[in-house]
């Protein structure tokens, strides 16, 4: 069935130096692929997101990127803030579909 | 924009007590998800619906979860009995259609005695 895989669960870097969370997704035809925030004890909220038809999407600090063919986009956070720690979910769902597919979050540490 | 509307934001209840959350999507949105989370499972989702109609309830752990959505505007979750174990972060999302962001209500902290 529709899967996301997300690496890695939990990561820890010092602050100033960037992150990148990695995550694959296995139905080819997914075409939406959403990235979430979630600070202790509140909401995911949307912080960046990309289309199929684009490889690459950048707001400030953070990017994404998509590989279609190899089934892949990832998520990298530039000089990285306290503020920054929280818990990321990358997603793909697909127009005409009706959920998304979440992956199992990663565990970002910013070290001060 | 109100953003999706959840209440109550924590419950407190004993075991065998009949527990309901409730939901009001964005306004317009077409699709609604209940998401259950816990730091041993994650983010589950459990039942979703698609202009009212639920589409997938397989995430639904057992009979004692039900879910309903009446109309466009809420929807509610119940769990009949309750058992310590559904202690959790029960969140309801809604979206316009696939291929869009979910939103997320700020969830209900549940915890059964």
């Amino acid at each position: 069935g529709e899967n996301v895989e997300q690496h890695p669960s939990t990561l820890s870097v010092q602050e100033g130096d960037s992150a990148v969370i990695k995550c694959t997704y296995s139905d080819s035809a997914s075409n939406y692929f959403p990235w979430y925030k979630q600070e202790l004890g509140k909401r995911p909220q949307l912080i960046i997101d990309i289309r199929s038809n684009v490889g690459e999407k950048k707001d400030q600090r953070i990017a994404v990127t998509l590989n279609k063919t190899a089934k892949h986009f990832s998520l990298h956070i530039t000089e990285t803030q306290p503020e920054d720690s929280a818990v990321y979910f990358c997603a793909a769902s697909k127009t005409g579909g009706f959920k998304t597919i979440f992956g199992a979050g990663t565990r970002l540490f910013v070290k001060a | 924009d109100a953003g999706v509307i959840q209440s109550p934001r924590h419950e407190v209840t004993e075991m065998g007590q009949e527990v309901t959350l409730r939901c009001k999507p964005i306004s317009g949105h077409n699709s609604l998800f209940w998401y259950r989370q816990t730091m041993m499972r994650g983010l589950e989702l459990l039942i979703y619906f698609n202009n009212n109609v639920p589409i997938d309830d397989s995430g639904m752990p057992e009979d004692r979860f039900s879910a309903k959505m009446p109309n466009a505007s809420f929807s509610t979750l119940k769990i009949q009995p309750s058992e310590p174990r559904d202690s959790a972060v029960y969140f309801c999302a809604s979206t316009r259609t696939g291929g869009q962001p979910q939103h997320f209500g700020d969830g209900t902290r549940l915890s059964i005695l």
